[in-house]
Order: C-alpha cells, then sequence, then structure tokens
C-alpha cells in the first residue's frame, strides 16, 4: 500500500518556465511533509518541508503548496534551471512520531531542457 | 564536517556470503536510519535507532541486523546474502531536538547480489 505516491515519474520542462511536481497522500496522520531532491550517485538532500497548520511555505525558487482537505502537495520551482534536474521526492510524516517515521514516495524524474 | 559517510561504494557479493555495510556521521545527531532504494521505487526504511544502544525494526527490516554502540556509527549487516537484497543502500541522521524532519542521507552503497 503506498501511502505517498507521485504519479508522473518524469517531467520535462523549459528552462525559465515552472515546474510543477505533484503528490498525494492517503494517510490521514500525515501531517509533516517534505521535499527532497537527489542527483545520480549521491544521497538525498533535503528541499523545503511544510507543516499541516500552512498551506504554503517559501524558499527562493521553491514554493510548496498543500491542500489537506485533497491530500496533495505540489512544489513549484520558478524559474527552472538547468542544474534542477534530478530526481524529487515527496515525504511525509505524522508528526507524532517525528523524523523516524518518514514515508517516501516514488520519486519523480526532472529534466530542465536548455 | 563530513556529515555522513558511508563505506563501501560499490560491492558484488554471492548468494549466501555476508557482509557489514558501514556509516558514520560527525554531526552528534542522535537519530540513524538505513533505508534501501530499488529501481523505480522510492526509500524503504529497513532499521533506524534512537541513540546509542536503541535500534528499531522499519518498514523492511527481514534479512539485515543492526546496531548501535556509539552514536557516530550505525553498521547494517546482511547475514545470509540474496539477490532480493541487490539494491541501493542509504544511511542517514538526524537530531531529534529539531522539529524540522531533516534527515541527512550518505552517498550510498549499491549492493548486487549474484
Amino acid at each position: 500500500d503506498q501511502q505517498v505516491k507521485q504519479n508522473s515519474p518524469s517531467l520535462s520542462v523549459q528552462e525559465g518556465r515552472i515546474s510543477i511536481l505533484n503528490c498525494d497522500y492517503t494517510n490521514s496522520m500525515f501531517d509533516y511533509f517534505l521535499w527532497y531532491k537527489k542527483y545520480p550517485a549521491e544521497g538525498p538532500t533535503f528541499l523545503i518541508s511544510i507543516s499541516s497548520i500552512k498551506d504554503k511555505n517559501e524558499d527562493g525558487r521553491f514554493t510548496v503548496f498543500l491542500n489537506k482537505s485533497a491530500k496533495h502537495l505540489s512544489l513549484h520551482i520558478v524559474p527552472s534551471q538547468p542544474g534542477d534536474s534530478a530526481v524529487y521526492f515527496c515525504a511525509a510524516s505524522p508528526s507524532n512520531f517525528g523524523n523516524e517515521k518518514l514515508t517516501f514516495g516514488t520519486g519523480t524524474r526532472l529534466t530542465i531542457i536548455p | 564536517n563530513a556529515g555522513v559517510t558511508q563505506t563501501p561504494k560499490f560491492r558484488i557479493l554471492k548468494i549466501g556470503q555476508s557482509m557489514t555495510l558501514q556509516c558514520a556521521q560527525d554531526m552528534n545527531h542522535n537519530y540513524m536510519y538505513w533505508y534501501r532504494q530499488d529501481p523505480g521505487m522510492g526509500l524503504k526504511l529497513i532499521y533506524y535507532s534512537v541513540g546509542a544502544g536503541i535500534t528499531d525494526k522499519g518498514e523492511v527490516p527481514n534479512g539485515y541486523n543492526v546496531s548501535r554502540s556509539t552514536t557516530e556509527d550505525f553498521p547494517l549487516r546482511l547475514e545470509l546474502a540474496a539477490p532480493s537484497q541487490t539494491s541501493v543502500y542509504f544511511c542517514a541522521s538526524s537530531d531529534s531536538r529539531l522539529v524540522d524532519y531533516e534527515q541527512y542521507f550518505g552517498p550510498g552503497t549499491r549492493l548486487t547480489v549474484t
């Protein structure tokens, strides 16, 4: 049972345009969400997070939106740059457990076309 | 800071052999984790530790063992390697005193069992 779903295995976006990566979850106990970025032959690195008390969190070119009623979150990258080409993982946790209960999605491979 | 380090980077094992994947962190994090990532899949939690001397099973613990004798080290042991254990293994750590849930990952160990 995949509790965190990233239904688009891949996405290609022109440089300078907006990249939108989507993530859906089924467990209503999840209330903290993170995005990780992964380059080939490296470990994932933390990008941005959001807790359920917010519906938006912004960090530079990266914005995460959370729609709790739809159990959906999205990551927006504006403007997209070639260095953004990577695999992006969505992860979720119930806050009463914390760090040790992150559940990851299957990832979306983002390719930025120069 | 070196962050989270893992050795070896690559390993090929024969069925039935055993090996230990090493993981160390120098950030004084109390939580440490082992994940595996199969092709096209997300990260699955194998084992985690909330402090020296304390370990617990994750989602996919069968075929693995761990120990945590120090804050810095968290080795993962495969006793009887099977082809199903062919995967990329990531070690991670985090500080539970922070509320950001961020986990810091090592570069991974690519293991092939034939």
